[in-house]
C-alpha cells in the first residue's frame, strides 16, 4: 500500500506571496491532519480534516488554511507569507477518525522557504 | 505550555547496547501515547504506541513503558543499531482532546556509535 505523498517536495517563495501544498493520504484513511515543524517550536498541529469538513484547527492564524477533497486528498494554502512561515510542513493520514487520534502516518513533507 | 517534554535533546550509546529514551507529559487527558522516529528530510515513522490501560508494550527490538502516576514513558531499544540513529519524538493524544491532533515532545536525537 503506497504511503503519504506530498507534493512539492521543496518550494521558494518570496514574502507576501501565497503558496498551496498537497497531500495525498494512505488508501483508505479519511482523516488527515497537518503540521509545521520548525527548529525553535517543534511540531505544531495546524489542522484536521475529514469527510471534507475541518475538525480541528490548532492555534495559527487564518493565514493558514486547508481543505480535504471527496477524494481525501487535501490542500492546505499559506497567504501573505512570512519569513517566519519557512518550515517543514507534513500531512499524516489515519485510519481512526475518533477523538483521540490514534496512530497518524506522516508524508516526507514540503520543505517551504521564505524569502 | 508545553504538554509533553523530552528534557534529553541527545542521547549517545555503543552498538548492542540499550538505548532509553524519556518522555514526561502533565496532560491527565492523555491517554495513548506514540513514538515516531525521524531521519532528516524525511517525515517522522511511528514505531510504537501504547494505551493508559497498559504500563508496557513490546514490537521487536522496541519497548515502551507507561508509568501514569509519574506521567512518565520511555522507550527502550534493545540492542541498539547504527541504524537506529535518528530523531525521536514521544507524541500523546486523548479522547479528551480534539480530533486529529498529536502533541508532540522536541524530541531527542539518538546517535549509535558502531
Amino acid at each position: 500500500k503506497a504511503g503519504v505523498t506530498q507534493t512539492p517536495r521543496y518550494l521558494i517563495k518570496t514574502r507576501g506571496q501565497q503558496v498551496t501544498l498537497s497531500c495525498s493520504p494512505i488508501s483508505g484513511h479519511r482523516s488527515v491532519s497537518w503540521y509545521q515543524q520548525t527548529p525553535g517550536q517543534g511540531l505544531q498541529f495546524l489542522f484536521e480534516y475529514f469527510s471534507e469538513t475541518q475538525r480541528n484547527k490548532g492555534n495559527f492564524p487564518g493565514r493558514f488554511s486547508g481543505r480535504q477533497f471527496s477524494n481525501s486528498r487535501s490542500e492546505m494554502n499559506v497567504s501573505t507569507l512570512e519569513l517566519g512561515d519557512s518550515a517543514l510542513y507534513l500531512c499524516a493520514s489515519s485510519l481512526h477518525v475518533v477523538r483521540g487520534s490514534y496512530e497518524q502516518y506522516f508524508g516526507p513533507g514540503t520543505r517551504l522557504t521564505v524569502t | 505550555d508545553q504538554q509533553v517534554k523530552q528534557n534529553s535533546p541527545s542521547l549517545s550509546v555503543q552498538e548492542g547496547r540499550i538505548s532509553i529514551l524519556n518522555c514526561d507529559y502533565t496532560n491527565s487527558m492523555f491517554d495513548y501515547f506514540l513514538w515516531y522516529k525521524k531521519y532528516p528530510a524525511e517525515g517522522p515513522t511511528f514505531l510504537i504506541s501504547i494505551s493508559s490501560i497498559k504500563d508496557k508494550n513490546e514490537d521487536g527490538r522496541f519497548t515502551v513503558f507507561l508509568n501514569k502516576s509519574a506521567k512518565h514513558l520511555s522507550l527502550h531499544i534493545v540492542p541498539s543499531q547504527p541504524g537506529d540513529s535518528a530523531v525521536y519524538f514521544c507524541a500523546a493524544s486523548g479522547l479528551g482532546t480534539s480530533y486529529g491532533k498529536l502533541t508532540f515532545g522536541q524530541g531527542t536525537i539518538l546517535t549509535v556509535h558502531p
